[in-house]
């Protein structure tokens, strides 16, 4: 099976601040890379995703995330967060040859104006 | 977003009743899943269905069943509701795409707020 690990549990950042949130998934084959967001009493919103080519994704409201293959590594950045950005952000991971999806616990985000 | 339509969207039960939760797509996606989000946990997936009458457990599928006769329709049950089962669950759809089996990402439903008391 495979496993997600998400090393930050809450972050406090002041407004202006760079994000980067960590995300290490277990599995030696080809997999597709996903970073969701949870907005407060909302429901999982995709932030980007990864199935191929260039390890450096871009995804909505300046979000980017880096593929490092070789660490088995997806971590999320954002080079200035808004208060807006306050939420839960869960990495999660899908075999290219399976069905599953595996979720992190998530990394809860406070953005101080 | 996605058609997907969770019922009900809150419900308060007693502990031993049946409870059935519903999932209702509209985008013709082969694959859908129950997950339940608890804090410190996460995501954790229940069960899953990867075609109509196609079902298979997920890792907390103790206490829960699940059905699906048409390709739109998802049903979780817990069979006799316990506290331990109150949560926030949240229903998923996929598809593959291509000969290589590639999924699109998962997409989300509003989830349903479930309390056992």
């Amino acid at each position: 099976a495979q496993s997600v690990s998400q090393h930050n549990h809450h972050v406090i950042l002041s407004e202006a601040a760079s994000l980067e949130l960590g995300c290490n998934y277990s599995y030696g084959g080809t997999v597709n890379l996903f970073w969701y967001v949870q907005y407060p009493g909302q429901h999982l919103q995709l932030l980007l995703k990864y199935f191929s080519g260039d390890p450096l994704v871009k995804g909505i409201k300046g979000f980017e995330a880096e593929f490092i293959k070789s660490k088995f590594s997806f971590n999320l950045r954002k080079p200035s967060v808004q208060w807006s950005d306050t939420a839960e952000y869960f990495c999660a991971v899908n075999a290219n040859t399976g069905n599953q999806f595996y979720f992190g616990t998530g990394t809860s985000l406070t953005v101080i104006p | 977003d996605a058609g997907i339509t969770q019922s009900p969207r809150h419900k308060v039960t007693e502990t031993g009743t049946p409870v059935t939760l519903r999932c209702h797509q509209t985008e013709n996606h082969r694959y859908m899943y129950w997950y339940r989000q608890d804090p410190g946990h996460g995501l954790r997936l229940i069960h899953y269905s990867y075609g109509v009458k196609d079902t298979d457990k997920g890792e907390v599928s103790d206490g829960y069943s699940v059905s699906r006769s048409k390709t739109e329709d998802f049903l979780l049950t817990l069979e006799s509701a316990t506290s331990s089962q109150t949560s926030v669950y949240f229903c998923a759809i996929s598809e593959s795409r291509g000969g290589l089996k590639r999924f699109t990402e998962a997409f989300f439903g509003q989830g349903t707020r479930l309390t056992v008391v």
